[in-house]
């Protein structure tokens, strides 16, 4: 069965740093690009970011709203996605999401962890 | 950034009726359309991929249509659990994967 937790959320003061994980299991990690969404309360879906797997050379990409303050990294033996969120501000508030991405083409998000919640406040 | 707009953004229903939902994208995007479902304090559930294509376990009652611009998501015929917020999701444009702002499916 494919699991995805993540984990490290809490509550953050503005311009502090935090790190979530996201820990896999019932699939081959490496074989899959992952990505992290968020949802600010009572807001809508949001897409963070992406790493593609070490095959498709493991870049990443980043929504403009948080690149240059979020990194992405995965690893692999471990099978566990991170997202480095640092500069964090009152508006990153929200549920974050780690994904499975599947498909090349048609690519879809078809597994979501259960999110942790990351509130910055003073 | 490719524009998705839903409509409605809710919709009151009972249980055995026939639903449409509809998203538009602001500019072409084939058939790269995923739609999602999600319920109060979870995660979404993927439930069509490529506008069309139904996601394993998801049950026949749904389905989706579309290409290009106009694509729809039907629920044949309302089960209780099926009361949700629905969205889109574009992914012509990668990787910045754009949602529409969700369709609210109330119990009438």
């Amino acid at each position: 069965e494919v699991q995805l937790v993540e984990s490290g959320g809490g509550l953050v003061k503005p311009g502090r740093s935090l790190r979530l994980s996201c820990t896999a299991s019932g699939f081959t990690f490496g074989d899959y690009a992952m990505s992290w969404f968020r949802q600010a309360p009572g807001k809508g879906l949001e897409w963070v970011g992406f790493i593609r797997s070490k095959t498709n050379g493991g870049t990443t990409e980043y929504a403009a709203s948080v690149k240059g303050r979020f990194t992405i990294s995965r690893d692999d033996s471990k099978s566990i996605a991170y997202l480095q969120m640092s500069s964090l501000k009152t508006e990153d508030t929200a549920v974050y999401y780690c994904t499975r991405a599947r498909g090349m083409a048609t690519i879809r998000f078809d597994y979501w962890g259960q999110g942790t919640l990351v509130t910055v406040s003073s | 950034d490719i524009q998705m707009t839903q409509s409605p953004s809710s919709l009151s229903a009972s249980v055995g009726d026939r639903v449409t939902i509809t998203c538009r994208a602001s500019q072409s995007i084939s058939s790269y359309l995923n739609w999602y479902q999600q319920k109060p304090g979870k995660a979404p559930n993927l439930l069509i991929y490529a506008a069309s294509s139904l996601q394993s376990g998801v049950p026949s009652r749904f389905s989706g249509s579309g290409s290009g611009t106009d694509f729809t998501l039907t629920i044949s015929s309302l089960q209780p659990e099926d009361f949700a917020t629905y969205y889109c999701q574009q992914s012509y444009s990668t990787p910045q994967y754009t949602f529409g702002q969700g369709t609210k499916l109330e119990i009438k």
